[in-house]
């Protein structure tokens, strides 16, 4: 069975700062997606990016950008440029490619934005 | 488009009570999803729809229906509510054929059983 660990409950940042969120996973597939999801205070699940297993060129998305080191299971998100909105949990997930409905979620991590 | 809408957007049950939370879908996405989110967890699986007509079970479906007889709606249906329901229940939607599997989340439902 897939787990997605996320083991820094919380973080807090100066605006401006720079903030890396860890993320590690298991699986025994090869091909998979992984993703971040922010969710603000509003509750609203929000796509923040998003990485196919196959490609080891790292996403990126304006100022945010994943570290994807398939060998280690690991996929950490760094939040540059930080901002007062950026302050939500932010969810790690991860997903089979072979159509499997189930989006495997890591328990979060409370990033808030000091200003 | 609305995109993935949830109605409604607050509930208080009392034990026992039934009650449908309404998902519905605009993108004629073809698979239809629901997650509960419990406190220091992240969202947990609870049944799955990959069309009209046909469901599954995810990772935690004990206590809850659910039917999918349109493309559009997929409701979830708890018969007989109990305390450890309480939950902020997410519907969720993708097309079959789409990048990444990626799904879309409508805005939730906080339910609490008293």
């Amino acid at each position: 069975a897939q787990t997605v660990t996320q083991s820094q409950p919380e973080m807090s940042v100066q605006e401006a700062e720079t903030v890396t969120l860890s993320c590690t996973y298991d699986t025994s597939e090869n091909n998979y997606y992984l993703f971040w999801y922010k969710q603000p205070p509003s509750r609203q699940m929000i796509l923040v990016i998003r990485q196919e297993a196959y490609k080891q060129q790292n996403a990126t998305e304006n100022r945010f950008s994943v570290n994807f080191q398939k060998a280690a299971k690991s996929f950490s998100l760094k939040i540059s440029d930080s901002q007062l909105g950026d302050t939500a949990m932010y969810f790690c997930a991860f997903t089979s490619q072979g159509g499997s409905e189930k989006l495997v979620f890591g328990k979060g991590m409370k990033l808030t934005v000091n200003p | 488009n609305a995109g993935v809408t949830q109605t409604p957007k607050f509930q208080v049950l009392k034990t026992g009570q039934s009650m449908t939370l309404q998902c519905a879908q605009d993108m004629n996405h073809e698979y239809m999803s629901w997650y509960r989110q419990d406190p220091g967890m992240g969202l947990r699986l609870i049944h799955y729809s990959v069309g009209a007509g046909i469901t599954d079970q995810g990772e935690v479906p004990n206590g809850y229906n659910v039917s999918r007889s349109t493309t559009e709606d997929f409701p979830l249906r708890l018969l007989s509510a109990a305390p450890s329901q309480t939950s902020v229940y997410f519907c969720a939607s993708r097309r079959r054929q789409s990048s990444y599997n990626e799904q879309f989340f409508g805005p939730g439902t906080r339910l609490t059983v008293l």
